[in-house]
């Protein structure tokens, strides 16, 4: 079965440059999450899409942005890096329909900041 | 608001003996709840949920969950121990939004 696909895998800048990483739902789900976990932390929700609208937002910093294109892949933009923003970045994707629904994870891009 | 607290951030046990990470939760409306394994550098992957119907869940590699209201419990069990359990444990709660939020983790070791 189809998987989320998160690209790159694996990702290093320097501080102040800009990322972008890229998320491919799995075929048919109409909602993507963005969660990014740092070092031996919990993952935390950043933003989610639904239907290319955005649908829900937490501690996601003013640096970074992100949007649901008209195919459902998703990207998210993270400017003006700093450290701390080293972390593994996941995607998920669900097919909410009408009710809460499972989401998928993708493997993942860990970010890397210098 | 919903919240996940993870009872020990570290367990250890012997490969054989039983397993039992705690997770209580906490949600406005109820709950679908959920647990995930991370192995070390590789992503979340879901053990088992609770969406409403049977109390008692089943899931992957032996792992079962019970849903208990009174108690705001959702604690994950598995009989007997392999080497390969050993990883990070993940306790989420899904309320009325969407959005997953996950309780800090219980990282287990298995000693042969």
């Amino acid at each position: 079965a189809a998987g989320v696909i998160q690209s790159p895998r694996h990702l290093i800048k320097e501080k102040r440059e800009t990322a972008t990483l890229k998320c491919y739902p799995i075929p048919r789900h109409d909602t993507v999450y963005w969660y990014q976990q740092g070092p031996g932390q919990d993952p935390q929700f950043l933003i989610s899409f639904y239907e290319k609208m955005q649908s829900d937002k937490g501690s996601i910093p003013d640096r970074f942005s992100a949007q649901q294109f008209s195919d459902y892949h998703s990207e998210l933009n993270m400017s003006s890096l700093e450290l701390g923003d080293s972390a593994l970045y996941f995607c998920a994707s669900s097919f909410t329909g009408t009710g809460r629904s499972e989401q998928y994870f993708g493997p993942g891009t860990r970010l890397t900041v210098t | 608001a919903q919240s996940v607290t993870q009872l020990g951030s570290h367990v250890s046990v012997s490969e054989g003996a039983l397993v039992l990470l705690r997770c209580n939760y906490s949600s406005s409306v109820p709950p679908y709840l959920f647990w995930y394994v991370q192995y070390p550098n590789q992503g979340l992957q879901l053990l088992l949920k609770y969406t409403s119907a049977a109390t008692l869940v089943k899931g992957i590699n032996g792992f079962e969950a019970e849903f208990k209201k009174s108690e705001t419990s959702f604690h994950l069990t598995k009989p007997s121990a392999h080497m390969s359990d050993a990883a990070e444990y993940f306790c989420a709660v899904q309320g009325g939004s969407e959005k997953l939020v996950f309780g800090k983790g219980t990282k287990l070791t298995v000693n042969p």
